[in-house]
């Protein structure tokens, strides 16, 4: 089945250590998104990548870093210098030709202990 | 900056009503509107798209529509059931090439027996 999948799904860290998530998607997209969500706060943008060894920054990409050596993976590292980094980060594709909907996968919720 | 508004309280309404949701937006109209549908913990899913140039848009009990003018979208499930209830989200699209998407924060609605 072509989807987006991130791992883990849940994830734990303790304070001043960095943490990856994983992003994959087999669905042959060009784009691929980090956002952000925390309650009532809607979706944030990290970063995005619209090409293979390019990416940008969203609307807050402080304390956070991204790769993108392929095209079907997009990791997410959170580094120690995110200040408030318990959130729910979610990993989104979409074809990079118009404007054409975006999949997600379901999603990774950071913990800091 | 863009400012995207979702009515943030919940909306609740009994089945078989219709349910409409609202998005306003500031600032330069979008190319493109979007709307998603998420479920607690989950990632957000594609409902429907919008372009400027469309006034309304329908998908089975779905209708949108896109008023530049008023810089609005209207969100409605007709003859709605409570496996409506979920957080619906309004996305815009402002970049000339791929996508970018501002998303609101999301109004949650829930129908009722």
């Amino acid at each position: 089945d072509g989807g987006i999948t991130q791992s883990p799904k849940y994830l734990f860290r303790k304070e001043g250590q960095n943490v990856t998530l994983s992003c994959e998607q087999n669905l042959n997209h060009d784009a691929m998104y980090w956002y952000r969500q925390d309650p009532g706060q809607g979706l944030r943008l990290i970063y995005y990548s619209q090409i293979v060894n390019d990416f940008q920054k969203g609307d807050i990409a402080e304390g956070y870093s991204v790769s993108r050596e392929k095209k079907e993976s997009f990791p997410l590292t959170v580094t120690s210098a995110q200040k408030n980094p318990t959130a729910f980060y979610l990993c989104a594709s979409s074809i990079n030709r118009g404007h054409t909907e975006a999949f997600f996968g379901q999603g990774t919720r950071l913990t800091v202990v | 900056s863009q400012k995207i508004e979702q009515n943030s309280e919940a909306l609740n309404i009994q089945e078989g009503k219709t349910a409409t949701l609202t998005c306003n937006y500031t600032n330069y109209s979008p190319a493109y509107l979007q709307w998603y549908r998420q479920d607690p913990g989950r990632g957000p899913v594609f409902l429907l798209l919008i372009r400027e140039n469309e006034k309304e848009k329908r998908k089975e009990r779905l209708k949108v529509t896109f008023d530049t003018t008023l810089k609005q979208s209207l969100f409605h499930i007709t003859a709605s059931q409570p496996a409506d209830s979920a957080t619906y989200l309004c996305a815009l699209d402002y970049t000339g090439g791929g996508n970018k998407l501002t998303f609101g924060t999301g109004t949650q609605l829930k129908v009722e027996l």
